[in-house]
Parts: C-alpha cells; sequence; structure tokens
C-alpha cells in the first residue's frame, strides 16, 4: 500500500538557520504530495503542496518540490523563525476506487527553532 | 468564518462508557473524515464519508461507529471506550470527493483519555 517516510525529529535548529526536512513516498500512480503543520493546540494547517512531477509548492518562504525519479518532496526553508516551531507532516493523497481523497500521512517531524 | 469545529476538545472518561465526539463544518463540503494522532505514527485514518449517508471504513476502525445523516455533521461514536483508544482525534473536510488535489481542513482536535 502506500506510504510515507519523514525524517525523525526533533529538529533543533538556531534561528535563520537553512531548513531541510527529508521525506519520501511509496505509491503507485501519480499522488499528489502535501505538507501540512501543526502549531501547537491546533489542528493541522495545509502548507504548500504540489500535484505533479516537477512541480514545486511554496508558502510562507517554505518550498518542496516533487521528484519522481527519487520519489521525494523535501520541505526546505533558507532562514527560520522563532515562529516556525511546530509539528510538521508529508502527506501523499490520490484517487482510490470509491474512496475518494485518502490522505496518507508520514509520521510528522518536530521542529524547534530557537533565538 | 470557515472551519471544522469539534468538541469537546479534551476528554477523560472510563472504560466501557460511551462517547461521542462531534464534528462539524460549514462550508459545504462533501468529504468528511476523521482520524487519529498517535506519537510516530503520523495520522491514521477511521472512518470516511463522501457524502449524507455514505460512510466506509479507513485504516483502524475497530471499536468506532460514525454516521452522516446531514451534510454538515460527522459524529465519531465510541461505543465501549478501552484504554488503547486513548489518542488525540481529528476531523477534516475537503470540497470534492473524488479530487486528490484538494487539501483537507481540519478540526482542532479531541484529546481523549480512556482510564
Amino acid at each position: 500500500g502506500d506510504s510515507v517516510t519523514q525524517m525523525e525529529g526533533p529538529v533543533t535548529l538556531s534561528e535563520e538557520a537553512f531548513l531541510t526536512i527529508n521525506c519520501t513516498y511509496t505509491a503507485t500512480g501519480y499522488p499528489s504530495l502535501f505538507w501540512y503543520v501543526q502549531y501547537p493546540g491546533e489542528g493541522l494547517q495545509l502548507l504548500l503542496k504540489a500535484t505533479k512531477a516537477d512541480d514545486k509548492g511554496s508558502n510562507k518562504g517554505f518550498e518542496a518540490t516533487y521528484r519522481k525519479e527519487t520519489t521525494s518532496f523535501h520541505l526546505e526553508k533558507g532562514s527560520v523563525q522563532v515562529s516556525d516551531s511546530a509539528v510538521y507532516f508529508c502527506a501523499l493523497s490520490r484517487k482510490y476506487n470509491n474512496a475518494g481523497n485518502m490522505l496518507t500521512f508520514g509520521g510528522g517531524t518536530r521542529l524547534m527553532v530557537k533565538p | 468564518e470557515a472551519q471544522v469545529t469539534q468538541n469537546p476538545r479534551y476528554l477523560i472518561t472510563v472504560t466501557g462508557k460511551k462517547l461521542t465526539v462531534t464534528c462539524s463544518q460549514n462550508m459545504n463540503h462533501e468529504y468528511m473524515s476523521w482520524y487519529r494522532q498517535d506519537p510516530g505514527l503520523g495520522l491514521r485514518q477511521i472512518y470516511y464519508s463522501m457524502n449524507v449517508e455514505v460512510t466506509d471504513k479507513g485504516d483502524v476502525p475497530e471499536g468506532y461507529k460514525v454516521s452522516r445523516k446531514e451534510k454538515r455533521n460527522f459524529p465519531l461514536i465510541l461505543e465501549s471506550p478501552s484504554p488503547n483508544q486513548t489518542s488525540l482525534y481529528f476531523c477534516a473536510s475537503s470540497p470534492s470527493r473524488g479530487d486528490p488535489n484538494q487539501p483537507q481542513h481540519f478540526g482542532d482536535g479531541t484529546r481523549l483519555s480512556i482510564l
């Protein structure tokens, strides 16, 4: 079945450091790929998405490129802020027979940014 | 404001005492879903619904029931809760049941503790 693998956290960085969170996936066909962010005490929010190979999703300084050849969707940010501290989830979605747009999530990566 | 509302946000209860977690969305979305979040496992889908009176099992449905009598509401029912159902639960919705490119909108979560 489908699966998503993320690097384990926590990832601890100093403010203004470069961030990479690795994500790889296994799926049949051509899934859509997402990054969701979860701030403390809140639900998940969509951060960015890419729906086909070589697409780059971007939002709030974060970027991720859909790499079909390496089945990866790594999240990057050039300069993190304390306010970026959160848990980040990589996810894929594809159309299943009669199942709509089911999301398969990775295990989540906690990011802690220190001033 | 477009939102997914879950209640209660927190609940501590005892084994075997039936409980219901409510979920309501005000976006006229067709697709609704329940997930549970456990450390290191990401989010796993419990049940989903593609429209009124249409529900189906996700990856971890055992011990749960759902209903979809109205488009906006999708309650999660634990008939006889057990300690292994202690978790953080999220309800989510999306506009289209068949479009994997559509992101899902999440509620703020319900933390259940079953003693």
